[in-house]
């Protein structure tokens, strides 16, 4: 059973240009979590989705980001117009399903985001 | 609101030392914790958490935590590091089940704790 893909893992945008990071979350796992990683800094909640829904958009700066889900494919995290601010590792976790137990998240290797 | 406090930014140990690294959290009820090693260039794995009961648990490679309610702590504690060990160690909460809320199980990161081991 493959972990969670991500993919790039390396991502290198000019200021102004777009970035698209992808997640492939594990098999039967219908909810996703994307989080940043700022350097010298722990890892920042952002967005968390189910199949086709954005359930919790707190943590996404409220300009030039997005994520969506769809029912065929990965999530996407989609970074417009990047800034040099940006550059950080964008973490995609997965997990099987909420319920009212916990369910563990388990993360990507991430992409690693270089704005120039 | 949340926050994890992880004091210190960096721990030097000796291979076969021992380890212990702290956590402190803020919530206004007990969370679920847990804690995550990074090694450079790659995701997270989980090493351990809790939910309830038995406040000493035990995780892989060889660690375990402890949680004290009283003081607000889940710390980390190895009984003799291996070389292999030197990573970045994140401590997180969670939501506990009891409450029921819109974010899912959205997890707060301390800020982390790089840890390296001579030999």
């Amino acid at each position: 059973n493959a972990g969670v893909m991500q993919n790039p893992r390396h991502l290198v945008r000019r200021r102004g240009q777009e970035a698209r990071l992808r997640c492939s979350p594990m098999k039967g796992h219908s909810h996703v979590y994307w989080y940043r990683q700022l350097p010298e800094e722990g890892l920042k909640f952002m967005v968390y989705l189910q199949k086709e829904n954005i359930i919790d958009e707190s943590g996404m700066p409220k300009e030039r980001f997005s994520a969506e889900f769809p029912k065929e494919g990965p999530s996407i995290l989609r970074i417009q117009q990047v800034v040099r601010g940006d550059s950080a590792a964008y973490f995609c976790a997965s997990s099987p399903s909420r319920d009212f137990s916990y369910n563990e998240q388990f993360f990507g290797p991430g992409t690693r985001l270089t704005v120039l | 609101a949340q926050s994890v406090t992880q004091p210190d930014i960096h721990i030097t140990v000796s291979e076969g030392a021992s380890l212990e690294l702290r956590c402190n959290y803020s919530y206004g009820a007990t969370p679920y914790l847990f804690w995550y090693v990074q090694s450079p260039g790659q995701g997270l794995q989980l090493l351990l958490k809790y939910f309830s009961g038995d406040t000493l648990v035990q995780g892989i490679k060889g660690f375990e935590a402890e949680f004290k309610r009283s003081q607000s702590s889940f710390n980390l504690r190895k009984p003799s590091v291996h070389w292999s060990d030197a990573a970045e160690y994140f401590c997180a909460v969670g939501p506990p089940r009891n409450i029921l809320t819109g974010g899912g199980n959205k997890l707060t990161f301390g800020t982390g704790t790089q840890l390296k081991v001579e030999l």
